[in-house]
């Protein structure tokens, strides 16, 4: 069975902290994902990894940046958690070519006070 | 720019009844199309996609999604609604050889007695 793994469920931390969201995935896949899901807006992308060390910018970046050191292995950071970034982060993975599925993990619910 | 449209943030169907769920599509290039389904507190299951192959695509529990380019939809349909459809539904499409995905609002599937 495909599997992708975050690491909380469930995540509190105040204003100004720093917040890592860490997802691992065992398919071997090259692309790594990290979206936001908000009622009524979707699912939106903060970044995309397509190999180990590399990344690009999703829609919505600003106030994130991510990791990628191993290939099975994707970071989400949030530098100073602010509390319009209360929401839910989902991690996906896929092969890379259009037309795949894309897998994703069960989803970290944060909340920042 | 592509973009991806649902409409109906929330549809509510009675058991046994037919289940249709409107998605339209924006895109300068043949989309790869896909429809998700996510049950309160997980992640995100692929249900059925569309990747050029038949406009008629067949996915799990007998859903199903029909492919009309002149309409530039992707409707998602099911002939008798069970109570343990009801879920969060999510269109989403990628083009070329990219496997981000863009999303739409997503449509909420109340099935009642």
């Amino acid at each position: 069975d495909v599997k992708v793994t975050q690491s909380s469920r469930y995540l509190v931390k105040r204003t100004g902290e720093k917040v890592f969201l860490e997802c691992v995935q065992d398919m071997d896949h090259e692309n790594m994902f990290w979206y936001r899901q908000d009622p009524g807006l979707g699912l939106r992308l903060i970044y995309f990894s397509y190999d180990v060390k590399m990344k690009e910018k999703g829609d919505i970046p600003e106030g994130y940046s991510v990791s990628r050191e191993k290939k099975e292995r994707f970071s989400l950071i949030l530098e100073s958690a602010s509390t319009n970034q209360t929401s839910m982060y989902l991690c996906a993975s896929s092969l890379p070519s259009g037309g795949v599925p894309v897998f994703f993990g069960p989803g970290t619910r944060l909340t920042v006070l | 720019a592509q973009s991806v449209t649902q409409l109906g943030s929330h549809v509510s169907v009675s058991e046994g009844a037919l289940v249709l769920l409107r998605c339209n599509y924006s895109s300068s290039v043949p989309p790869y199309l896909f429809w998700y389904v996510q049950y309160p507190n997980q992640g995100l299951q692929l249900l059925l996609k569309y990747t050029s192959a038949a406009t008629l695509v067949k996915g799990i529990n007998v859903f199903e999604a029909e492919f009309k380019k002149s309409e530039t939809s992707f409707h998602l349909t099911k002939p008798s609604a069970h109570m343990s459809d009801a879920a969060e539904y999510f269109c989403a499409l990628n083009t070329g050889t990219a496997s981000k995905l863009t999303f739409g609002t997503g449509t909420r599937l109340q099935v009642t007695l």
